[in-house]
């Protein structure tokens, strides 16, 4: 069964910084690319970022681009998603969801989310 | 960056009744087009991609029509567990962008 499990989230003020995991299992992690989406309280989805399967593509949402960063360790079946310069904007449940099948981008396994909230 | 815009915003339908909920793309996205819902406190499911063909385990009242600009999902006899919100979502072009959503409501 595929499970997405993401962590890290939590209250952090700001300007501050905060580093969210995903864990993997169930498939062959390795072989998929791999997303960031978020949802404000209230709001809808935003797409944020995008890590093929050996890392050599990645792409950011205008919005986070040059603050946050996408990275994977494939030994580790693991997704992570460094935040910085956080601001009031970025509160939000974030969701990883990996594809369909490989090289497609649309999300048929999502975790459950993490809360982030920026606030002082 | 590619606009996606839904609509309408809320809509009302009675259990047994048909739905039908619109996307559309400010410029094409071809047939690179999925539907989602999203229940309170769950994240999306997945329902159709490449803007017609039903994700595994959907039921086949879902159907999703269109390309181009223009995107439809139908709910043909609206279930207790249909009514969520629907977002629809292009991935033809990067950045990947979903519409606002659609609030299906009972009637």
């Amino acid at each position: 069964e595929v499970q997405l499990v993401e962590s890290g989230g939590g209250l952090v003020q700001p300007g501050g910084s905060l580093r969210l995991s995903c864990a993997a299992s169930g498939f062959t992690f390795s072989s998929y690319e791999m997303n960031w989406v978020r949802q404000a309280p209230g709001k809808g989805l935003e797409w944020v970022s995008y890590i093929s399967s050996t890392s050599s593509t990645i792409y950011y949402a205008d919005s986070v681009k040059g603050r946050f960063t996408i990275s994977r360790d494939n030994a580790k079946n693991s997704l992570y998603l460094q935040m910085n310069s956080l601001r009031a904007e970025d509160t939000a449940v974030y969701y990883c969801a990996r594809p369909i099948l490989t090289g497609y981008l649309h999300f048929d396994y999502w975790g459950q989310g993490t809360l982030v909230t920026v606030s002082s | 960056e590619i606009v996606m815009t839904q609509s309408p915003a809320t809509l009302s339908v009675s259990p047994g009744e048909r739905a039908t909920l619109s996307c559309r793309a400010s410029q094409s996205v071809s047939a690179n087009l999925a539907w989602y819902h999203q229940k309170p406190g769950q994240a999306p499911r997945l329902l159709i991609y490449g803007a017609s063909t039903r994700a595994t385990g959907i039921p086949a009242r879902f159907s999703g029509s269109g390309s181009g600009t223009e995107f439809t999902l139908t709910i043909s006899s609206l279930q207790s567990e249909d009514f969520a919100v629907y977002y629809c979502q292009q991935y033809n072009n990067w950045p990947i962008t979903f519409g606002q959503g659609t609030r299906l409501e009972i009637k």
